[in-house]
């Protein structure tokens, strides 16, 4: 079974910019959960999204958004991109609500934001 | 805030020793998962082993092990006969009955030769 993917693997914008993040998940998961990772923050929990519903949000700005697709496979949005945007944002994704709590993650995408 | 310590942030070991990873949690919540992650400088996070704060036995996986102690809030990973491709950032976290996971800050692990 393929694992999560998540396009693009790396990508270089400018502040202001906007950016799309996306992330197919396992096939058969039905949520799947964004997270951010920096050096000084950590991993830090953004958003899930479980049949096309926003469940969870973590405390980030309204800059960040996500939707989730019929097909399971999600997206994540950044507008008016800023240098602290930069990061390694990574996608996971599970069988929720089957008792099997465990997220995979995918190879994650490094922003860089200039 | 509920909060998983990680108060190892390197630690160097001999290939084929043993290691413990250390990883203790907050928490007031009787029904909670515990996680393991490693990450080599690649990025992704791999997934190691879980337990559940109600299962009875500690859960092992191949050379990992949980060393679960649910009174002192404590979930260490032990890698026995450790191995050069076990150099990796190693990852403890929970959740919350959902799906949103809180991570530890993590513990650089360096195997050597």
């Amino acid at each position: 079974k393929a694992g999560v993917t998540q396009t693009p693997r790396y990508l270089i914008k400018t502040r202001g910019q906007q950016v799309t993040l996306s992330c197919s998940p396992i096939s058969g998961h039905r949520s799947v959960s964004w997270y951010q990772q920096t050096p000084g923050q950590g991993l830090q929990f953004l958003f899930e999204y479980f049949s096309e519903t926003q469940r969870n949000k973590g405390n980030f700005p309204g800059r960040f958004s996500g939707r989730q697709f019929s097909n399971s496979r999600s997206e994540m949005n950044v507008s008016t991109l800023e240098l602290g945007d930069s990061a390694l944002y990574l996608c996971a994704s599970s069988l929720a609500g089957t008792g099997d709590e465990t997220q995979y993650f995918g190879p994650g995408t490094r922003l860089l934001v200039l | 805030a509920q909060k998983i310590t990680q108060t190892q942030p390197g630690m160097f070991v001999q290939e084929k020793e043993a290691v413990t990873l250390d990883c203790t949690y907050d928490t007031s919540d009787p029904s909670y998962g515990l996680f393991w992650y490693k990450q080599p400088s690649s990025g992704e996070m791999i997934f190691l082993i879980y337990q559940g704060s109600y299962d009875q036995q500690n859960a092992t996986e191949g050379r990992y092990s949980l060393n679960f102690q649910k009174a002192r809030k404590s979930a260490n990973l032990v890698i026995s006969a450790s191995q050069l491709g076990d150099s990796a950032m190693y990852f403890c976290a929970r959740n919350f009955g959902n799906e949103k996971l809180t991570f530890g800050t993590g513990t650089r692990l360096t195997i050597i030769p």
